[in-house]
């Protein structure tokens, strides 16, 4: 069975950091696509960064701020943290194996139950 | 970035009811579209893929249609645990983007 477990977020005031982990079990992570979508009080849900097989994406708003990266975890290094990073953080897992893909991209199947992380003096 | 607009918003239905709701992308993604449902507190949860693939585990009530720019996404009798927000994103191309949500509220 597949499981994601997010933690690591917390209360941070601006210009900090902080490094969110998703722990994953029952597949293989490094041959699936990995990805950080978040969302902020009340609102939709905004895609933060993606990781499949040696490709890496960010979105415009955390570039050079975010680092996404994995080992036995996938992990989202948050530095120079903005009120508007507020969100509950969300990793989620792409249906197909990296390897497996033809053309375009894999949708995701599986999420954890998200951390959530509060920028705020 | 592909933009991708759903409508509408919200919309109030009965138990039993039959409720269709529309996401439009900016420009043409294929088949690239996925649907999530949400319920407040929780995660989303992946119910389509593909446009009209259901996911595993995924009840037959629930039917996606569409492919270019418009695609709709069908309950066919809506049960008390459907009251939820449903999302629409995109795939198709990087970033990947979500529509604002329809928010399925009980009437």
């Amino acid at each position: 069975e597949v499981q994601l477990v997010e933690s690591g977020g917390g209360l941070v005031q601006p210009g900090g950091s902080l490094r969110l982990s998703c722990a994953a079990s029952g597949f293989s992570l490094s041959n699936y696509g990995m990805s950080w979508v978040r969302q902020a009080p009340g609102k939709g849900l905004e895609w933060v960064s993606s990781i499949i097989g040696s490709d890496i994406y960010y979105a415009d708003s955390v570039k050079g701020r975010f680092t996404i990266s994995r080992d036995n975890s996938l992990y989202l290094q948050m530095n120079s943290l903005r009120a508007e990073d507020t969100a509950i953080y969300y990793c989620a897992k792409d249906l197909w194996a990296y390897y497996d893909i033809l053309t375009g991209y894999s949708p995701f199947d599986h999420w954890g139950q998200g951390t959530p992380v509060t920028v705020s003096s | 970035d592909i933009q991708m607009t759903q409508s509408p918003s919200s919309l109030s239905a009965s138990v039993g009811a039959r409720v269709t709701f529309t996401c439009r992308a900016s420009q043409a993604i294929g088949n690239y579209l996925a649907w999530f449902q949400q319920k407040p507190g929780k995660a989303p949860r992946s119910l389509i893929y593909a446009a009209s693939t259901l996911q595993s585990g995924v009840p037959s009530k629930f039917s996606g249609s569409g492919s270019g720019t418009h695609f709709t996404l069908t309950i066919s009798s809506l049960q008390p645990e459907d009251f939820a927000t449903y999302y629409c994103q995109q795939y198709n191309t990087f970033p990947p983007t979500f529509g604002g949500g329809t928010k399925v509220e009980s009437k």
